[in-house]
């Protein structure tokens, strides 16, 4: 069956480290894949999009990697802040233009 | 960049009202418009895809006759839910595309539904 898997559990760093987050999948194929941030009661905020050819894409304190192989997605912050924390969610277009799948997501909490 | 304006916020009302939820672009024309529900916990999950001037496309187990939507327009998409029952309650989202741009989708700040 097809699956997005995002760790459950809180990810808890201390303010100026970098925190990883993984994305793993199965069954999908995916053209490009996505990382949002969401805060409570709000909508998602779009972070970074990496296509299947590109292996790194970084934008200012964010990182993110694209491995087909191991079909995984890693998304790094770094010099985090505690105004970094959020749940942070990969998504995946599934069959169709644009129609993306998202994983549960991963909160982080990023301690002064 | 793009804003996505959804309307209202909040909504709380009795069983067996309906409740429409708006979802506006408001700085691009967006072909495409999609509404997402979210449970506690849980993730963003698909309900329909929406085409401007073509009837919505709606995920396998969304009951279409409960969740009319409307795309009358490039810049306005509306979710109405029929006859809300307690079962219905849950944070409901829209994005918006442009298709053919390559570009990602925006998102609106969703609509918190609660149904007594």
């Amino acid at each position: 069956s097809q699956k997005i898997e995002q760790n459950s559990e809180a990810l808890n760093i201390q303010e100026g480290k970098t925190a990883t987050l993984t994305c793993n999948y199965t069954n999908y194929s995916p053209a490009y894949l996505q990382w949002y941030r969401q805060d409570p009661g709000r909508g998602p905020v779009f972070l970074l999009l990496i296509r299947e050819n590109e292996k790194e894409k970084r934008k200012e304190r964010l990182k993110v990697t694209f491995d087909t192989t191991l079909k995984q997605s890693l998304f790094h912050i770094t010099a985090s802040q505690p105004a970094d924390s959020a749940t942070y969610l990969c998504a995946l277009e599934d069959t169709g233009f644009q129609k993306l799948v998202f994983g549960t997501g991963t909160r982080l909490l990023v301690s002064p | 960049g793009a804003v996505v304006s959804q309307h209202p916020s909040r909504v709380i009302c009795k069983s067996g009202t309906s409740v429409k939820i708006e979802c506006r672009s408001l700085d691009f024309q967006a072909t495409t418009m999609f509404w997402y529900r979210q449970f506690p916990k849980q993730s963003l999950m698909l309900m329909a895809t929406s085409n401007e001037g073509s009837k919505a496309t709606y995920e396998q187990g969304v009951e279409k006759d409960k969740f009319l939507i409307n795309h009358a327009s490039l810049t306005l998409s509306t979710l109405t839910v029929t006859s809300a029952h307690p079962e219905d309650s849950s944070f409901y989202i829209c994005s918006a595309a442009k298709v053919g741009t390559n570009q990602p989708q925006h998102f609106g700040d969703g609509t918190r539904l609660s149904i007594l």
